[in-house]
């Protein structure tokens, strides 16, 4: 099983930087997702991180360390549709996913 | 079809009774998973299909909770004898792997 770690909210400005950080602890670990869900709404992917380092979508980007056990989700240039919460998901060898509780980011103007 | 589709989107019912919630996942997805959320929460595992091995039930919460897979596509969650704390919305989700699942917009389930 695996246990992720995020917290619990976030709010920053409109055209702002906000890093959403995950630390997990699991075995049999492959690899770290970003999933964002808006109210109502299905989550919907964002990314996946298999290998340590940084990969860039957009404006979002997002970072695994496993040495660490850590990711975190950059959301840069906020706009106020990203206004959602963001769940970071760890993939191990028994193929599910176990989602953290959830960031919920509020942009304001 | 172009999405994972589910239904129905909203079910209310008296608790006692049974509910039966469908999923038709992407075709050619060979993994099927369902998730149960409740309000302001993260997502709960439930069950995974994979293939034709056998499913993946570690995480339903009693044996009033089933599902099956039919010809490897449609799946039906099961609820019998539902009580108040199993409000929530089911989610269902698809995938070819661990990485991208593409998720249902849900049952919205409420026992009254």
């Amino acid at each position: 099983g695996q246990s992720l770690e995020q917290p619990s909210e976030v709010t920053a400005v409109e055209g702002a930087i906000v890093q959403i950080n995950c630390t997990y602890q699991t075995s049999g670990f492959y690899g770290l997702s970003w999933y964002q869900q808006h109210d109502g709404g299905a989550p919907t992917f964002l990314s996946y991180n298999a290998l340590d380092g940084l990969e860039e979508t957009g404006r979002f980007s997002s970072f695994l360390s496993r040495s660490d056990s850590y990711g975190y989700l950059l959301l840069q240039e906020l706009q106020m549709k990203d206004s959602a919460s963001y769940f970071c998901a760890g993939s191990s060898n028994d193929y599910k996913l176990s989602f953290g509780a959830g960031t919920t980011v509020t942009v304001r103007a | 079809g172009a999405g994972v589709s589910q239904s129905p989107s909203n079910k209310v019912t008296e608790k006692g009774k049974d509910v039966e919630l469908r999923c038709d996942p992407i075709s050619g997805h060979t993994a099927l998973y369902w998730y149960r959320q409740s309000l302001g929460q993260g997502l709960e595992f439930l069950i995974y299909f994979q293939g034709n091995s056998a499913p993946d039930k570690s995480g339903l919460p009693s044996d009033r909770f089933s599902a099956e897979r039919t010809g490897g596509s449609v799946s039906t969650l099961t609820i019998q004898r539902t009580q108040q704390e199993d409000s929530a919305v089911y989610l269902c989700a698809s995938s070819f792997g661990t990485a991208g699942y593409t998720f249902g917009s849900g049952t919205r389930l409420t026992v009254v």
